[in-house]
């Protein structure tokens, strides 16, 4: 098992409410990530992050918004959120020893639905 | 456009049979990865092959890469049920980049 965590692991909520998704690592990673996921489907990167204060967009526009403070901590904010963000955020850290993209360690995912 | 395809999309098959898994990709790649996915759960990493390599065992596991097909495959040999899950394969692309991106996935499911 991996030492990353995610909460919550479900929430439901109404369309423009601000949330924040937690996501912890004590591995002591450098890198971490976000991933978008729909049901059956392939994920997709929305935030990266290659250590403190280093934040850039993955390759799936998102209207989401993260920090790295913290090597530990990397999370997700959502102004307001709209049921089309209804969606599983999976979030992944790695040492970032290996050239060329290291292993990943994925946290067990929020499911976000928006009313 | 995606990165990794996988083939099949779906997959069932008897306890104890082998299970393919196939993975095709555009770009050159530094490194392929294979994860699988337990019904609503995160991802775990089950192989890396480099893109200098042919072939990689882990215990059930075997993973071929053939870069001048641009194409790998996932063995799972001796099936049990809880092999049940979604695999992807994850590319590393060769040139300063360090993100994966990760294929369409095949649901495998495993009847007792």
């Amino acid at each position: 098992e991996a030492d990353i965590y995610q909460t919550p692991r479900y929430l439901v909520i109404g369309t423009g409410k601000k949330i924040t998704l937690e996501c912890s690592q004590t591995m002591g990673h450098d890198k971490m990530y976000w991933y978008q996921q729909d049901p059956g489907m392939e994920l997709h990167l929305i935030h990266y992050s290659y250590g403190v204060n280093s934040t850039e967009k993955g390759d799936l526009s998102s209207e989401s918004t993260v920090s790295r403070i913290r090597t530990e901590h990397f999370p997700l904010t959502l102004e307001s959120a709209r049921p089309s963000h209804t969606s599983q955020y999976l979030c992944a850290s790695s040492p970032g020893r290996r050239t060329g993209a290291d292993t990943q360690y994925f946290g067990p995912g929020t499911r976000l639905t928006v009313l | 456009s995606q990165q990794g395809e996988e083939d099949p999309q779906a997959l069932s098959i008897q306890e104890g049979e082998n299970a393919t898994m196939n993975c095709s990709y555009k770009t050159s790649i530094n490194n392929l990865q294979w994860y699988r996915q337990n019904s609503g759960r995160g991802l775990v990493h089950l192989i890396l092959i480099r893109s200098n390599e042919r072939e990689k065992h882990s215990g059930r596991l075997r993973v071929t890469l053939d870069t001048s097909k641009k194409s790998s495959s996932l063995l799972i040999t001796a099936s049990r049920a809880a092999d049940t899950a979604s695999y992807f394969c994850a590319t590393a692309r060769s040139f300063g980049n360090e993100k994966l991106t990760f294929g369409t996935g095949t649901r495998l499911t495993i009847i007792p």
